[in-house]
């Protein structure tokens, strides 16, 4: 089955840094990946779509410039949280649309990030 | 604008049938998705509704009416493991996915 992986699992940070998260669909090529955020007991909400090779497509309310992110290549998606702030803790699940699954184009999820800035 | 509604919460016995229901309103339809969500875990699809009807995969049947824009997703014989968060998702006519809130299913021995 398609497997998608997600690196790191939980990260801690300090106010102020970055981090990044990348995304990777392992036995599948994905033109397209989807990074969410999931507040605790809330649905996910879809922050960007990210398209291999062009600008990511960023839900209204998501700043660009503070969430980065770069489909380098069909497999690797990355997600760069700047300047991160307590805020900003949350679970970011990214998935990848399997578009050889025909009609369903079903997307697949990775494990998900947890990240926690102190 | 796009609304998908599922209760926040049932529960059901260990062995028994419990249906989870979700309603949408959505600019257009192409396909409808459950997904389980164990707690801290991401989602893992469960099943793809795209035409009337009922499919059926195991444990698990999924059903769905376009024309009431309503879907429920069965669980049988149910086990302790099934007790997970159950999203339904609808793609839109711009293949966005429009997530419902999930329903949180308690099981008890």
């Amino acid at each position: 089955g398609a497997v998608v992986s997600q690196h790191p699992s939980r990260v801690i940070c300090k106010s102020g840094t970055s981090v990044k998260i990348e995304c990777r669909s392992l036995d599948f090529q994905a033109t397209t990946m989807f990074w969410y955020r999931q507040f605790p007991k809330q649905s996910l909400m879809l922050m960007a779509t990210s398209n291999e090779g062009s600008k990511a497509t960023y839900e209204q309310g998501v700043e660009k410039d503070k969430f980065l992110i770069n489909h380098a290549s069909l497999t690797l998606s990355t997600l760069t949280v700047t300047s991160a702030h307590p805020e900003d803790s949350s679970f970011y699940i990214c998935s990848a649309r399997d578009v050889a699954s025909g009609e369903a184009d079903t997307q697949y999820f990775g494990p998900g990030t947890r990240l926690t800035v102190l | 604008g796009q609304n998908i509604d599922q209760p926040t919460e049932m529960t059901a016995t260990e062995g028994a049938i419990v249906q989870i229901n979700c309603t949408y309103q959505t600019s257009g339809f192409n396909g409808l998705f459950w997904y389980q969500q164990h707690a801290g875990e991401a989602p893992t699809f469960l099943s793809y509704n795209v035409l009337d009807g009922l499919e059926e995969k195991g444990r698990f049947s999924s059903f769905l009416s376009r024309s009431k824009g309503y879907s429920y997703l069965l669980l049988k014989e149910l086990q302790m493991k099934d007790s997970a968060s159950y999203l339904c998702a609808v793609r839109d006519s711009n293949y966005q996915l429009i997530w419902g809130a999930g329903t949180k299913l308690i099981i008890k021995p």
